[in-house]
């Protein structure tokens, strides 16, 4: 069964925090989204993986295909980074199938 | 520029009275989806078209619905809108469905009262 975790649901951190989301599927994947959806916002792609690792700005992604794990990082986190970050996975040749989240507080 | 656009941004319907939701892509992509997410749960696929196929998900209620008039508009309607169905509605796009790539909306919140 294609399934995606992730881990914390819940993380509050205080400003300038070294920030670590997790994700971990199920069986192999072709491609890993992660999101950022603010309250009562719409969803924000941030990157799209498929090996390796990518940065942008503060945000920095890696994959690990070998053990099925993704993580999500956020340098010198700050309160406007508060959010619900998403892991998405591509399955084969499935749609996307969505983790349930982890809410990100960042207290100043 | 945003290139998948949802109207309204927030939209208040009546018990029962019909609503529609929309979306229009600047992408010239062939699939639009559309998602229902409800509060603290992930987003959950309601149905997609490629091009004019219209492919719904064996586990959404009849009472929705969507039209794909043209490449760049998709409509979801909600026939009968029960108290159940308020929730965040979002747009997305792809290339194709198998594409790695998706291209999302800001979403559409409806409340229904």
């Amino acid at each position: 069964k294609n399934e995606v975790e992730q881990s914390p649901q819940n993380l509050t951190a205080q400003e300038g925090e070294f920030i670590t989301i997790n994700c971990s599927y199920s069986v192999g994947i072709s491609a890993l989204h992660w999101l950022q959806q603010h309250p009562g916002g719409g969803i924000v792609s941030l990157f799209m993986l498929s090996s390796g690792k990518k940065k942008h700005g503060r945000l920095i992604a890696t994959i690990n295909i070998q053990e099925k794990h993704s993580s999500l990082h956020i340098t010198a986190s700050h309160p406007r980074d508060s959010a619900v970050y998403i892991c998405a996975a591509v399955f084969g040749n499935e749609k996307l199938t969505f983790g349930t989240g982890t809410r990100l507080t960042i207290i100043p | 520029d945003a290139m998948v656009i949802q109207n309204p941004r927030y939209q208040v319907t009546q018990f029962g009275k019909p609503v529609t939701l929309s979306c229009s892509q600047t992408l010239n992509h062939n699939v639009m989806y559309w998602y229902q997410q409800k509060s603290s749960q992930a987003p959950k696929l309601l149905f997609h078209y490629y091009d004019k196929d219209f492919n719904n998900e064996a586990d959404t209620p009849d009472n929705f619905q969507s039209r794909r008039p043209n490449t760049s508009f998709c409509f979801l309607d909600i026939r009968s809108p029960g108290l159940g169905d308020a929730a965040m509605y979002l747009c997305a796009t792809s290339r194709a469905v198998r594409a790695p790539e998706a291209f999302f909306g800001q979403g559409t919140r409806l409340t229904v009262v």
